[in-house]
Formats: C-alpha cells, structure tokens, sequence
C-alpha cells in the first residue's frame, strides 16, 4: 500500500532560522505530490505540486524539492506567520488514484 | 479563500443521530471530495464525485453516503452516528479529475455527544 512518511511531527524554530521538512513516499509510480499548508482549525492551502524527480518549486520563504524517494519543503529565513501543519501528499498510480496524505509537520516559529 | 465553500461550519449532535454537510465547489469545478480529519487518523480520503457521477471511494463507512446535485454541489450524509465519528470533515474540489490540484474547503467540525 503507498504510504507516506513526514518527519520531524514537530518543529520548532526560531525567525529567520532556515530548515528543512522531509516527505518520504512508497507508490509504485508518482503521478504528482502535493504540499499544502494547514493553519489550526482550516482547511488545507494549497502550496506545490512536484511531477519528477529534480523538479523544484518556489515561493516566497519556502521552497519544495523532489527526489525518487522523497521530497523536501526547505523554510528559508521563516517568519512567525509561517507557523502551520505541512502536509504532503502523493498521488496513487494505480486504482483511485486517491490522494494519499501524510501526517504533517507542526512548525512554530518564535519570534 | 479557495473559493470552496462549505456548511454548517460547526455540527454538534447526539449519537444516533444523522447529518447533512453541504459543499459548493469552486466555480467550473466538477469534481467532488470528501476528507475526514481526526487527530489520530490525519486527512483520509473518502469519496470523489465528477459530474454528478461516484468517481471513487475510499475509507468510507456503511454509515455515510454522498451526492452530487445537477448543480455540482455536494452533500455528505452520516448516519447512526457514533462517538468517533467526531472529526473534522472536509470537501475539495478540482477542475476535472484526481490529475487536477484539489482546492480545500474551511471544513466542518462535528462533535458527537
């Protein structure tokens, strides 16, 4: 079964302290992964989506990378509006072709 | 805003009891999902309507149906409600299928007593 793996569950940063968040994936082919961005009590913001290895995608502070086995959003300089749940998610090759999600990354950002 | 829009934006109700949560996609979109997101299992896929039609499902109980209306919004109906069925319940919407970027309701919260 594809699965996906996110890592730290929690970070905690100071501003303008740069990091990276990683996603791991096991999907017998990537059709696409997805990072979205969760504040407390919302819905999921969409952020990036990643087709093939060595792709990269950029936007203001953050930055998402792809690779065959993961994929990585590096946080550069971050602010303390940049604190949410990173999620990532993969979608399935075969069958549904569901989305299929991990379980996030908490970013805190002191000031 | 995605220009998702869902409602009621809270739910609380007894178990037992049934509930209807309402979707409206984006403008032009016509495809259809539903997510359920408790702090245990994270965002689980449940079912995908595309122009009216069931698309695909996923970890959907007995318990819980959906449709989608000629005017392309949704409606997401629990039954014989239990305990753990509290959670946070959310609809997307894409252009076409699952190959298009899934735009994100605010969602609805339910809490059953």
């Amino acid at each position: 079964e594809d699965q996906v793996t996110q890592s730290p569950e929690a970070l905690r940063l100071q501003e303008g302290e740069s990091s990276s968040l990683n996603c791991s994936y096991t999907v017998s082919g990537l059709r696409g992964l997805f990072w979205y961005r969760q504040d407390p009590g919302k819905g999921p913001e969409f952020l990036f989506t990643l087709y093939s290895a060595g792709e990269e995608k950029e936007k203001e502070r953050l930055k998402a990378t792809l690779t065959k086995k993961e994929s990585f959003l590096h946080i550069t300089a971050p602010k303390p509006e940049d604190s949410a749940t990173y999620l990532c998610a993969v979608r399935e090759d075969q069958g549904a072709q569901k989305l299929v999600f991990g379980q996030g990354t908490r970013l805190t950002i002191n000031p | 805003d995605s220009g998702v829009t869902q409602t009621p934006k809270h739910l609380i109700t007894a178990t037992g009891q049934r509930v209807t949560l309402r979707c409206s996609p984006r403008s032009g979109d016509l495809s259809v999902y539903w997510y359920q997101q408790s702090l245990d299992q994270g965002l689980q896929f449940l079912i995908q309507y595309y122009n009216g039609e069931e698309r695909a499902k996923g970890n959907i109980l007995e318990r819980f149906s959906a449709q989608q209306f000629p005017d392309l919004h949704s409606e997401l109906n629990l039954s014989s409600l239990e305990l753990g069925d509290s959670a946070l319940y959310f609809c997307a919407s894409s252009l076409r299928g699952v190959s298009d970027t899934q735009y994100f309701g605010p969602g609805t919260r339910l809490t059953v007593l």
